[in-house]
């Protein structure tokens, strides 16, 4: 079974520009969740899409977006990128269920990007 | 609002030498705990899931235990290739997102 694909695995930007990163899921798995992850602030949740709607989301600004198409890929979004957005951005994937006892979040190698 | 505080935050042991790690949690209705193992530049590999109290659970050098209150990583005999970051994440009930500690860095000295 294959596992969850992040694309790129790298980025290099420059402040005010805008990204999108994108992330495949487990074959049949229907959420997605974005964490970014950073030295100070450790793992820290985004969003989660859930069959194309944003079922959760994190304390982040608006300049964080992301979407799900109905095969379950996902993308998130960064705009007007600022030098603390740089990051290593991660992707999750989960059968999503509710009230499912296998909930268990496989990640994605992620996506490092930095901000110039 | 669901807690989690591993520790110790770093931790360096010699081949052979066993230990553990800890995972203190508050929750509201438990539906699991799952470590994770994070080598560098990489993204979290799922180790186990605990969702009961008294439940362990063992891979290879590693031992999953759970109480009420905390969950604890015994690493036996731990080889260099043991060393990584151990995250403990929560789940609660209501919430389709885990809580994630800040992990424990573990280095295994040859």
């Amino acid at each position: 079974k294959a596992g969850v694909t992040q694309t790129p695995r790298y980025l290099i930007k420059t402040r005010g520009q805008q990204v999108t990163l994108s992330c495949s899921p487990i074959s049949g798995h229907r959420s997605v969740s974005w964490y970014q992850q950073t030295p100070g602030q450790g793992l820290q949740f985004l969003f989660e899409y859930f069959s194309e709607t944003q079922r959760n989301k994190g304390n982040f600004p608006g300049r964080f977006s992301g979407r799900q198409f109905s095969n379950s890929r996902s993308e998130m979004n960064v705009s007007t990128l600022e030098l603390g957005d740089s990051a290593l951005y991660l992707c999750a994937s989960s059968p999503g269920l509710a009230g499912a006892l296998y909930n268990e979040q496989f990640f994605g190698p992620g996506t490092r990007l930095t901000v110039l | 609002e669901d807690q989690v505080t591993q520790s110790p935050e770093a931790l360096r042991l010699q081949e052979g030498e066993s230990s553990s790690l800890n995972c203190s949690y508050t929750v509201s209705g438990l539906r699991g705990l799952f470590w994770y193992r994070q080598d560098p530049g990489k993204g979290p590999e799922f180790l186990f899931t605990l969702y009961s109290a008294g439940e362990e659970k063992e891979k290879e050098r590693l031992k999953a235990t759970l109480t009420k209150k905390e969950s604890f990583l015994h690493i036996t005999a731990p080889k260099p290739e043991d060393s990584a970051t151990y995250l403990c994440a929560v789940w609660g009930g209501g919430s389709y997102i885990p809580t994630f500690g800040r992990g424990t860095s573990l280095i295994v000295h040859p």
